[in-house]
Parts: structure tokens; sequence; C-alpha cells
């Protein structure tokens, strides 16, 4: 069976600073998608990236870019320039066939 | 410019009680889901459809059921509530090439059985 595991359960950023979410996943499939959510405080499933896993190039959207390690199994996502508007719980979501298996989230503050 | 439409919102049940939750998507979408979301565990796949008149069962179908009368509406039942059932539940839809298109979900019902 696919796991997702997340193992910061919760971080903090300064304003303006790079932070890091850790995303590490178990599969023996090889065909398969990842995915990093966004939710807010107003419950909302936002998908802020996606990551094909026979791609090498690393996905990147804007602030947000990936690290894909696919022999390590780990998926991080960096968030560049952190603002208040990233305050928010992450999922990260490994996707193969027809479903979606999500880690138990991280939420991250950022502070002014 | 809808979406994926969850009815209702909030809701507060008893234990024994019983209800369903609608979900609506516009986007022709041929796979739907529906999921629950518990503190320190993520979401979690409860029951899917890939087409009309088609369920399946996902990671944590008991106490759930489902159907798909029409392509565009997915609904989850609870029978006969209990309050281990109290947990936001969210739905979502996908095309059907699902693997190369991210799920679209709804804003999310939270349920509270006392």
């Amino acid at each position: 069976a696919q796991t997702v595991t997340q193992s910061q359960p919760e971080m903090s950023v300064q304003e303006a600073e790079t932070v890091t979410l850790s995303c590490t996943y178990d599969t023996s499939e090889n065909n398969y998608y990842l995915f990093w959510y966004k939710q807010p405080p107003s419950r909302q499933m936002i998908l802020v990236i996606r990551q094909e896993a026979y791609k090498q190039q690393n996905a990147t959207e804007n602030r947000f870019s990936v690290n894909f390690q696919k022999a390590a199994k780990s998926f991080s996502l960096k968030i560049s320039d952190s603002q208040l508007g990233d305050t928010a719980m992450y999922f990260c979501a490994f996707g193969y066939g027809n479903k979606l298996v999500f880690g138990a989230g991280t939420i991250l503050r950022v502070k002014s | 410019n809808a979406g994926v439409t969850q009815t209702p919102k909030f809701r507060v049940l008893k234990t024994g009680q019983s209800m369903t939750l609608l979900c609506a998507q516009d986007m022709n979408h041929e796979y739907m889901y529906w999921y629950r979301q518990d503190p320190g565990m993520g979401l979690r796949l409860i029951h899917y459809s890939v087409g009309e008149g088609t369920t399946a069962k996902g990671e944590v179908p008991d106490g759930y059921n489902v159907s798909r009368l029409k392509k565009q509406n997915f609904l989850l039942g609870l029978e006969s509530a209990a309050p281990s059932q109290t947990s936001v539940y969210f739905c979502a839809s996908s095309p059907l090439d699902r693997m190369s298109q991210p799920q679209h979900f709804g804003d999310g019902t939270r349920l509270s059985i006392l």
C-alpha cells in the first residue's frame, strides 16, 4: 500500500524568508504523480504544484518549487519570499491510478 | 463558474440519525470522490465513482453509502450516524484522464455527531 509521510507537524517562517516542507512516500509503482495542496483557514483545498514521476526536472510555480528525488522517494516543497497569505496547512499527496493518498499535513505559519 | 459544490456546509446530528451530503460538479468530470478529514490524519478516501451508475469503496467506507445516479451528482449517505463520523467531508472530481489532471475540491462540509 502507498503511504505518504510528512514529518513536520508545524513550521514557522519569517515573512520574506524561505522555508522547505518535507514529504516522503513509499510505493512500488513506477508511474505516478505527486502533488502539494494548500488548505488555508477557509478550508479550501488549493493545488500548489504537481510533479510527474517520469520527469526528472523539478516543477516550479512562481515562488513555489519542489525537490523531487525519485530514488529516495522524497518530494519537498520550497516556498521562497514567504508571504502572510502562505499561512495554511500544506498536504503532500501521491496520485496513482485514479486515487490520491494524502499525508497528515504540515501547518505553516508565516510571521510578520 | 461553480466547480464543485457541496451541500450543506455545516450540520449537527444526533447519534442514530441519518442524512445525505450532496456533491454537484459542473465540469462534466467522470471521476468523483468523497473524503473525510480528521485532525492529524490528512484526507482519507471513503468512496469514489468512475462514472454514472458506478461506485467503489475507498480506504474508510464503513458506515457510509454512496450513489451516482447522475454524472454531475455524487451523494454520500450516513444511515445511522455515530460520533466517530464527526469530521469534515470533502467532495472532489477529476476528468477521465485523472493521472495528469488534479482533483478539484469542494469547500467541505463540517459534520458533528452528538
